[in-house]
């Protein structure tokens, strides 16, 4: 079974605060990703890394930022929360093979 | 570049009736494809997978075929249950280990 963490799972937040969303995996993968889900459920890649001090953006243009500074945590950053950001965050893990493991997800709302 | 059609929701079945849902995809070279299962509230599970051609991937009495020569993937269930509701959704990896998602199909099984 899979071992990736979300935190939280739930926000509630007012415009123009900041926040970071966590993200980590006990399983040793390389690779991490982090997805948007819109209200009809289909999923953006926003961000990915192949590696700790890589990261890249992904299909979907984004305001937030990531870091990869260990393998195991990959938090996503917004600077100032707008009602916009207001999504489902999935954060996927991987090792060599391409099969990704998600976790929980995070429900943000932006008031 | 890769994309993934799926069979459009939503789809409602009564309990133990037979549950197809329909993937075709556009991908170059030879990508591995997906099947993952979102219950409310929850991250995305995989539910099954298939690295080559005419590969059947299985698992809770699902089941999808690789099929090159019609590039399709559909997932089958032949008697469902009410646990099987959620969302499903068709995926497909590409070279640099992303992956390419449908657009997700809910399926709802009433009693």
């Amino acid at each position: 079974e899979a071992d990736i963490y979300q935190t939280p799972r739930y926000l509630v937040i007012g415009t123009g605060k900041k926040i970071t969303l966590e993200c980590s995996q006990t399983m040793g993968h390389d690779k991490m990703y982090w997805y948007q889900q819109d209200p009809g459920m289909e999923l953006h890649l926003i961000h990915y890394s192949y590696g700790v001090n890589s990261t890249e953006k992904g299909d979907l243009s984004s305001e937030s930022t990531v870091s990869r500074i260990r393998t195991e945590h990959f938090p996503l950053t917004l600077e100032s929360a707008r009602p916009s950001h207001t999504s489902q965050y999935l954060c996927a893990s991987s090792s060599g093979t391409d099969t990704q493991y998600f976790g929980p997800g995070t429900r943000l709302t932006v008031l | 570049g890769n994309s993934v059609t799926q069979m459009e929701g939503p789809v409602t079945l009564s309990e133990e009736a037979f549950l197809t849902i329909n993937c075709t995809y556009t991908a170059t070279g030879y990508p591995s494809l997906f099947w993952y299962v979102q219950y409310p509230g929850e991250g995305l599970q995989l539910l099954l997978k298939a690295t080559k051609a005419d590969d059947k991937g299985s698992n809770k009495g699902f089941e999808a075929t690789y099929r090159k020569e019609t590039t399709s993937f559909h997932l089958e269930k032949g008697s469902v249950q009410v646990s099987d509701s959620a969302v499903y959704f068709c995926a497909l990896s590409s070279n640099d280990y992303k992956l390419s998602f449908g657009a997700g199909t809910t399926v709802t099984v009433r009693a």
